[in-house]
């Protein structure tokens, strides 16, 4: 079955430091790769996605690249604020069979001023 | 912009009590989620419809939990009856079609509290 793996929290930072979240991934097929962000009390919010090998999604600072000999997406960010607290979701969906997403745990980003 | 809408945002509820969650996706998404999150988890996926069609249900606990999508657009997802293990964030997402290279658009949620 497919499965994702995510770096256990919380990560605390301070602000300008350099942010990265590791997510390592198992999936029949070829899959597709996102990470979602998720602030308190809300729904979930896409931040970015990659859709095959060596490409690099970005968003907002934020950047993770589809590494298929490493089964890898992890978040990087260069500068974190205080405002990118938050819970960070590395997803999949894979090419075979019925389109069926798989989230990991996540990871929770606490950043003081 | 376009978002899915959900309601109510918050239900509590007795437990062995009826309830039901509401969701309408973003015009002309053909693929409609329904996620239950446990706090300090990831969403895990109850049931998924392409138009009115279930998808897959494989992980909602059909003795009592329902979900349908009679028209192919909004949604209902319903427990009876709750019990307290179900007191979850209930997330509802639609995409455009439902393939692997989609993005899932998600509404805000319910919080649903069972005493």
């Amino acid at each position: 079955g497919n499965s994702v793996t995510q770096m256990e929290g919380p990560v605390t930072l301070s602000e300008e430091a350099f942010l990265t979240i590791n997510c390592t991934y198992t999936a029949t097929g070829y899959p597709s790769l996102f990470w979602y962000v998720q602030y308190p009390g809300e729904g979930l919010q896409l931040l970015l996605k990659a859709t095959k090998a060596d490409d690099k999604g970005s968003n907002k600072g934020f950047e993770a690249t589809y590494r298929k000999e490493t089964t890898s997406f992890h978040l990087e960010k260069g500068s974190v604020q205080v405002s990118d607290s938050a819970v960070y979701f590395c997803a999949l969906i894979a090419s075979g069979g019925s389109y069926i997403p798989t989230f990991g745990r996540g990871t929770s980003l606490i950043v003081h001023p | 912009e376009a978002e899915v809408a959900q309601s109510p945002r918050y239900k509590i509820t007795e437990k062995s009590q009826a309830v039901a969650f509401w969701c309408d996706p973003i015009s002309g998404h053909a693929t409609l989620y329904w996620y239950r999150q446990i706090l300090g988890q990831g969403p895990e996926l109850l049931v998924q419809f392409q138009d009115e069609s279930v998808v897959d249900d494989s992980q909602l606990p059909k003795d009592r939990f329902s979900a349908e999508r009679l028209k192919g657009v909004d949604s209902t997802l319903k427990i009876q009856p709750a019990e307290l293990g179900d007191s979850a964030m209930y997330l509802c997402a639609s995409s455009l079609a439902g393939t692997f290279t989609d993005t899932q658009y998600f509404g805000p949620g319910t919080r649903l509290t069972v005493l």
